[in-house]
């Protein structure tokens, strides 16, 4: 697998804290991407990046903020976690430049839940 | 923003036995990348096969193929001589050429029976 890491894996919080979920890439790939699945809704795209300091809104935005200062970073805060952001984190990453440009590669998730 | 469904939230195949997972798509574009992912228990997102859609010819990655029809906007994943291995979530998923942004159905529940 590409080298994809999330930390944490796992996270308890409660309700109105901050939680920041932390991506690292060692392929150098172009984008980046959080998404958030849950049940009977498959992979949601909350956030993207295609550069340093290059991000975008997915459909599932709101309530979420992210920022890329390096290439290898990518980084999702919720300022105020909600119960309805308790679900699985992915992310993910593409744009290389070994022959797989097309196709995403995913971290391992983080299961976050906001009590 | 493009639609990619997947109308069968669980199947279920025996051991050795041929499965079909069914996927559609909708897009007016001509020019589209389309991935099978594989989702077991560990929950890592595995890719199984892709297919570019100027290439006519389905692809095949062992016993994994699938059945690619542009016009119908339809791109099946046949999994051949099932294993017990091959039980996960499987999603169907779309990419513009001219975007990076992935789209991707609700997934299927694929059990395989001994």
């Amino acid at each position: 697998d590409a080298g994809i890491t999330q930390s944490p894996r796992h996270k308890v919080t409660e309700t109105g804290t901050p939680v920041t979920l932390r991506c690292h890439q060692t392929e150098n790939h172009r984008y980046m991407y959080w998404y958030r699945q849950d049940p009977g809704h498959g992979l949601r795209l909350i956030h993207y990046s295609y550069g340093v300091k290059d991000t975008d809104k997915g459909e599932v935005s709101d309530g979420y903020s992210v920022s890329r200062s390096k290439t290898e970073d990518f980084l999702l805060t919720l300022e105020s976690a909600t119960s309805s952001q308790t679900s699985v984190y992915f992310c993910a990453i593409s744009g290389g430049t070994s022959g797989s440009y097309n196709e995403q590669f995913f971290g391992p998730g983080t299961r976050l839940t906001v009590l | 923003a493009q639609t990619v469904t997947q109308s069968q939230p669980e199947m279920s195949v025996q051991e050795a036995e041929t499965v079909t997972l069914s996927c559609t798509y909708d897009t007016s574009e001509s020019d589209y990348y389309l991935f099978w992912y594989k989702q077991p228990p560990s929950r890592q997102m595995i890719l199984v096969i892709r297919q570019e859609a100027y290439k006519q010819q389905n692809a095949t990655e062992n016993r994994f193929s699938v059945n690619f029809q542009k016009a119908a906007k339809s791109f099946s994943l046949k999994i051949s001589d099932s294993q017990l291995g091959d039980a996960a979530m499987y999603f169907c998923a779309y990419r513009s050429q001219g975007s990076n942004q992935f789209y991707f159905g609700t997934g299927t529940s694929l059990t395989v029976i001994p």
